[in-house]
């Protein structure tokens, strides 16, 4: 079974610094790993993608993630946030397979303090 | 157009109401989904179909049934909804190899 631990519900960042957050899966086969992003009244929205290609995953808006097998982390950061940032994250997995499921983390509220 | 359209937007509906949400989708996806959200608990996977003769249920279905009239459409009802349903439902579509998601803009149900 797949499961995903998001440490941290809220996390508060100053506008251009680094955004860090955070994700811990476990999967008993090789994870496909997902991070999502929820705007205020909005649906959740695909940022970036792990399908067992490159390790490091690039996304829309700046964000990039790192899949880390012997950690088994994949973290998303930003090296400078922006206002328009402030969001809630959903870091999610699957395995990817005939009756894949995904499992999503309890999510992160991202602020962006001006 | 969206590609995963809900309706109704909001609903508030009184305990003991039967109320049915609406799903469809202009990806061709096979795969259709229902899921809540709740504060603090994330998204939790109501049901699931793979395709038109597929019906699975999820972690939460106690309370839940669905339909799957056409490969684009996938209703989700509550056949007598009480205040603990109150919640944020999504609607979301994947391909087969199950490479993400696309998510509906959700129905915002309030039982009171």
């Amino acid at each position: 079974a797949q499961s995903v631990t998001q440490l941290g519900s809220h996390v508060s960042v100053s506008e251009g610094a680094l955004v860090l957050l955070r994700c811990n899966y476990s999967s008993s086969v090789p994870p496909y790993l997902f991070w999502y992003v929820q705007y205020p009244n909005q649906g959740l929205q695909l940022l970036l993608k792990y399908t067992s290609a490159a390790t490091l995953v690039k996304g829309i808006n700046g964000f990039e993630a790192e899949f880390k097998k012997s950690e088994t982390s994949f973290h998303l950061t930003k090296p400078s946030a922006h206002m328009s940032d402030a969001a809630e994250y959903f870091c999610a997995v699957s395995d990817g397979g005939l009756g894949n499921q995904f499992y999503f983390g309890t999510g992160t509220s991202l602020t962006v303090i001006p | 157009d969206a590609d995963v359209t809900q309706t109704p937007r909001n609903r508030i509906t009184k305990t003991g109401k039967r109320i049915m949400l609406e799903c469809s989708q202009t990806k061709g996806h096979d795969r259709m989904y229902w899921y809540r959200q709740d504060p603090g608990l994330g998204l939790r996977l109501i049901y699931y179909s793979f395709d038109v003769k597929d019906i699975n249920k999820g972690e939460i279905s106690d309370g839940y049934s669905v339909s799957r009239q056409a490969q684009a459409k996938f209703s989700l009802s509550l056949e007598s909804a009480i205040p603990n349903q109150t919640a944020l439902y999504f609607c979301a579509t994947s391909d087969f190899e199950g490479y993400g998601y696309t998510f509906g803009s959700g129905t915002r149900l309030t039982v009171v």
